[in-house]
């Protein structure tokens, strides 16, 4: 049972463009959203995160979007650059007796192309 | 420098051996956690711990066991139970088990076993 879903494994975008990638869940119970974003052969570093009372947190070219309703996630970069060419996991996280259980996505591959 | 440290980078055994992944944190976090990622799939939940001699099991623990006798260590033993023990494994940790804030994670092993 896939709780938090990339539903693009992969996504293309020109240097300078906006970059938009989409996260799906389902556990209403999910809290907590974070993007993490991991080059191959490395851990992922954490990129971006943004609590279930907002619809919005931004820091500098990367703005998270939520849609509680709608149960959707993105992430937007603006301008997109070379260097963001990574793979970017969501991550949900809700309450279990005290421990935040983190549920990750199964990441979007994004190609920033020069 | 802070951070997570594991080692080695890359791990190769014969079917049948059990195998120890190390997982050094020197971020003073209490919470220490284990996954593995497979191609096309998100970071699955091995073990996780909260605080010194405790840990819990993950979604999926079989074939897998751990101990957390400082704060600092979390080591990771792929027995020879685990069908599938090929795989990129993740060592992470957080500053509490209970808080809405992101993990740190380590460069990972690559472990292949033939």
């Amino acid at each position: 049972d896939q709780q938090v879903k990339q539903n693009s494994p992969s996504l293309s975008v020109q240097e300078g463009r906006i970059s938009i990638l989409n996260c799906d869940y389902t556990n209403s119970m999910f809290d907590y959203f974070l993007w993490y974003k991991k080059y191959p052969a490395e851990g992922p570093t954490f990129l971006i995160s943004i609590s279930s009372i907002k619809d919005k947190n931004e820091d500098g070219r990367f703005t998270v979007f939520l849609n509680k309703s709608a149960k959707h996630l993105s992430l937007h970069i603006v301008p997109s650059q070379p260097g963001d060419s990574a793979v970017y996991f969501c991550a949900a996280s809700a309450n279990r007796g005290g421990y935040q259980k983190v549920t990750f996505g199964t990441g979007t591959k994004l190609q920033v192309i020069p | 420098d802070g951070g997570i440290t594991q080692s080695p980078k890359y791990l190769f055994r014969k079917e049948g051996q059990n195998v120890t992944l190390s997982c050094e944190q020197n971020l003073n976090h209490d919470a220490m956690y284990w996954y593995r990622q497979d191609p096309g799939q998100g970071l699955r939940l091995i073990y996780y711990s909260q605080i010194v001699n405790d840990f819990q099991k993950g979604d999926i623990a079989e074939g897998y066991s751990v101990s957390r006798e400082k704060k600092e260590s979390f080591p990771l033993t792929v027995t020879s139970a685990q069908k599938n023990p090929t795989a990129f494994y993740l060592c992470a940790s957080k500053a509490s088990a209970g808080g809405f804030d992101e993990q740190y994670f380590g460069p990972g092993t690559r472990l292949t076993v033939t």
